[in-house]
């Protein structure tokens, strides 16, 4: 089945510095990967669709300055948090879709990174 | 704009007795419908999709959700409860194509044994 790696899964780090996530279609090629963060026993919202290249559609409230999001190649997404915050520690996860032709493929999910920033 | 609504942030069953998690969605388009289920600390598994054809749809490890339009319902049931099922559970909607899910706000599973 479609696999999606994301790197690191835990990441500790000092206020004010950055932090870079990466997403990774394994065994597909995805020209689109979304990002989604999700709060402590919340569901999941959308942060940003990442387009191979090209730029980032990020959703309101999102700060396109301060998630950073590069996706270079068909495989390969990342998401940089720059200037981190404590309010910025979350869970974030990647998804990407294998597109088949048909409109039914679900997306598949990375295992998820665990930022906190001290 | 599409939405869903998931009735019962947590739901307890004892081990053996039938789940049912709750799932309302709201679309302008004909829905295609996931149920997701996370272990702790980890990213969501795919359980199973409605996109057309056949209303009841049958997952992995037993699931199963049925489709039903008139009620905008999407609920997810298995027979008998596991405790290795006890996890949260997100339904989520998309408008097919290449588009994002949309995440109802989950149900944590609790199994008694």
């Amino acid at each position: 089945g479609a696999v999606v790696s994301q790197h690191p899964s835990r990441v500790i780090c000092k206020s004010g510095t950055s932090v870079k996530i990466e997403c990774r279609s394994l065994d597909f090629q995805a020209t689109t990967m979304f990002w989604y963060r999700q709060f402590p026993k919340q569901s999941l919202m959308l942060m940003a669709t990442s387009n191979e290249g090209s730029k980032a559609t990020y959703e309101q409230g999102v700060e396109k300055d301060k998630f950073l999001i590069n996706h270079a190649s068909l495989t390969l997404s990342t998401l940089t948090v720059t200037s981190a915050h404590p309010e910025d520690s979350s869970f974030y996860i990647c998804s990407a879709r294998v597109l088949t032709g048909a409109e039914n493929s679900p997306l598949h999910f990375g295992n998820g990174t665990r930022l906190t920033v001290t | 704009a599409q939405s869903v609504t998931q009735l019962g942030s947590h739901v307890s069953v004892s081990e053996g007795a039938l789940v049912l998690l709750r799932c309302n969605y709201s679309s302008s388009v004909p829905p295609y419908l996931f149920w997701y289920v996370q272990y702790p600390n980890q990213g969501l598994q795919l359980l199973l999709k409605y996109t057309t054809g056949a209303t009841l749809v049958k997952g992995i490890n037993g699931f199963e959700a049925e489709f039903k339009k008139s009620e905008t319902s999407f609920h997810l049931t298995k027979p008998s409860a596991h405790m290795s099922d006890a996890a949260e559970y997100f339904c989520a909607v998309s408008e097919g194509g290449n588009t994002p899910l949309v995440f109802g706000k989950g149900t944590r599973l609790s199994v008694i044994a």
